[in-house]
């Protein structure tokens, strides 16, 4: 079946604009999870969705950062006034329960670039 | 979760069995050992994951330690396509959700 799909893959702003990551989960996943990663890191969490409610944000580095899921499938990352290290990868992974575990799969990411 | 240590960097030739070694000597009772990759420019993928038993699936074998102390990914046939940052990640089971925490990796580079 169809994967994790995030749109865009790619995306060049300025510093101060407004942008949006959109992240379309596996059908059927009732959790969704969005990581940031920096040039040769490993993904950092962001913020955690069970549903439509956001279960875990502690992750979201300040209050310029948001994410919603309204009807409990689509995610969209929200970043306001964007500055220069506000650039890197943006990873979404959605996850389904199998007995004591929840085993994540990953988009490909939206990579954005904050000139 | 328990934290985890991997060597930094492997190489292996193409053809040859890749062994990834992990440590998780902290690692509790009911987490369970995850290994993902990460191919240049791509998101984590999922390999695999157990708990104490080995396991096996049509990426790879886990080998878990009796102690449960360390494990071992092992790609039996690698290709050049298995070159990737490979992530050794420790989670809890039960009712606690799949944060992940990605350390370094273990960058494999299979050669010719």
């Amino acid at each position: 079946g169809a994967g994790v799909s995030q749109t865009p893959s790619n995306k060049v702003t300025e510093k101060g604009k407004y942008v949006e990551l959109r992240c379309d989960p596996i059908s059927g996943h009732t959790a969704l999870y969005w990581y940031r990663q920096s040039l040769g890191q490993g993904p950092e969490f962001l913020i955690y969705f069970q549903g439509t409610g956001a279960a875990d944000d502690s992750g979201l580095p300040n209050d310029r950062f948001f994410a919603v899921r309204p009807e409990g499938s689509v995610s969209t990352l929200k970043i306001q006034r964007t500055e220069r290290g506000d650039s890197a990868v943006y990873l979404c992974a959605s996850s389904s329960r199998q007995g004591d575990t929840d085993t994540q799969y990953f988009g490909p990411g939206t990579r954005l670039t904050v000139l | 979760d328990a934290k985890t240590t991997q060597p930094t960097s492997m190489d292996c030739a193409e053809g040859r069995a890749a062994n990834l070694p992990c440590n998780h000597s902290t690692i509790s009772g009911n987490e369970y050992v995850y290994w993902y990759r990460q191919i240049h420019s791509q998101g984590p993928q999922y390999i695999i994951h157990g708990l104490k038993n080995n396991e096996t699936n049509e990426m790879a074998s886990l080998i878990i330690t009796e102690d449960r102390k360390s494990s071992t990914l092992i790609l039996p046939h690698a290709t050049l396509r298995d070159t990737a940052v490979y992530y050794c990640i420790v989670i809890a089971g039960g009712t606690s959700y799949g944060k992940l925490t990605f350390g370094q990796g273990t960058i494999l580079t299979v050669h010719p």
